[in-house]
């Protein structure tokens, strides 16, 4: 079974210039995540999906991030501008349904904005 | 609000046992979790305890005490890729489902 899929897997960008993430999820999972983790942190939740509603987005800046996720299946994260502040990694998970705790994470973006 | 505590380094001896302790404060939980992580790789997922007690699964043992708001995760037989970050989560009830909080992991170092 493939695990959670993301691209790109580092991405150097400067200041005030836009920037895409992509994930797709393990085939049949109806729930995504994503996550922001800095450096010696845990993740933190930006936005999370049931199927294609985002059903908690409470952690996302709104004025520079937006999300989406056409079809209930791959999902874009996107910012716009980025600031040296963004710089972290991002890491998509997904999971069966949100009544299933085990969380399946991919292997991140690391971005860095200079 | 809520809060999630742990050591942020470790250090311990290979073939040795080693407890990372977690204390969390929550409004509504729900379970809570133990991930891998080593250094540039994604989380994995460890255990899962939502009632008290011990949770032993290989090597990795896991325990919750929920009127204590504390959890601890158990290595027995330590080693050298046990070196890692380990991620305590706690699962918290809000409205519309659940919302897992992260704390910010305690880096694990195996020496010979």
């Amino acid at each position: 079974e493939a695990g959670v899929v993301q691209s790109p897997r580092y991405k150097i960008i400067e200041k005030k210039q836009p920037v895409a993430f992509w994930c797709n999820p393990i085939s049949g999972h109806n729930t995504l995540y994503w996550y922001r983790q800095n450096l010696g942190q845990g993740p933190e939740l930006l936005i999370r999906y049931e199927n294609e509603e985002a059903v908690d987005d409470s952690q996302l800046p709104k004025d520079r991030f937006s999300a989406e996720r056409l079809k209930g299946v791959d999902s874009t994260l996107k910012i716009q501008p980025a600031e040296l502040g963004d710089s972290a990694v991002y890491l998509c998970a997904s999971s069966l349904d949100r009544s299933r705790y085990e969380q399946y994470f991919g292997p991140g973006t690391r971005l860095t904005v200079t | 609000g809520q809060n999630i505590d742990q050591p942020t380094e470790m250090t311990a001896t290979e073939g040795a046992i080693v407890q990372i302790n977690c204390t969390y404060q929550t409004s509504g939980f729900n379970g809570l979790f133990w991930y891998q992580q080593h250094a540039g790789e994604a989380p994995t997922f460890l255990s899962y305890n939502v009632l008290d007690g011990l949770e032993e699964k290989g090597r990795f043992s896991s325990f919750l005490s929920r009127s204590k708001g504390y959890s601890y995760l158990l290595l027995k037989e330590l080693q050298m890729k046990d070196s890692a970050s380990y991620l305590c989560a706690v699962r918290d009830v809000i409205t519309g489902g659940f919302k897992t909080i992260f704390g910010a992991g305690t880096r694990l170092f195996v020496k010979a």
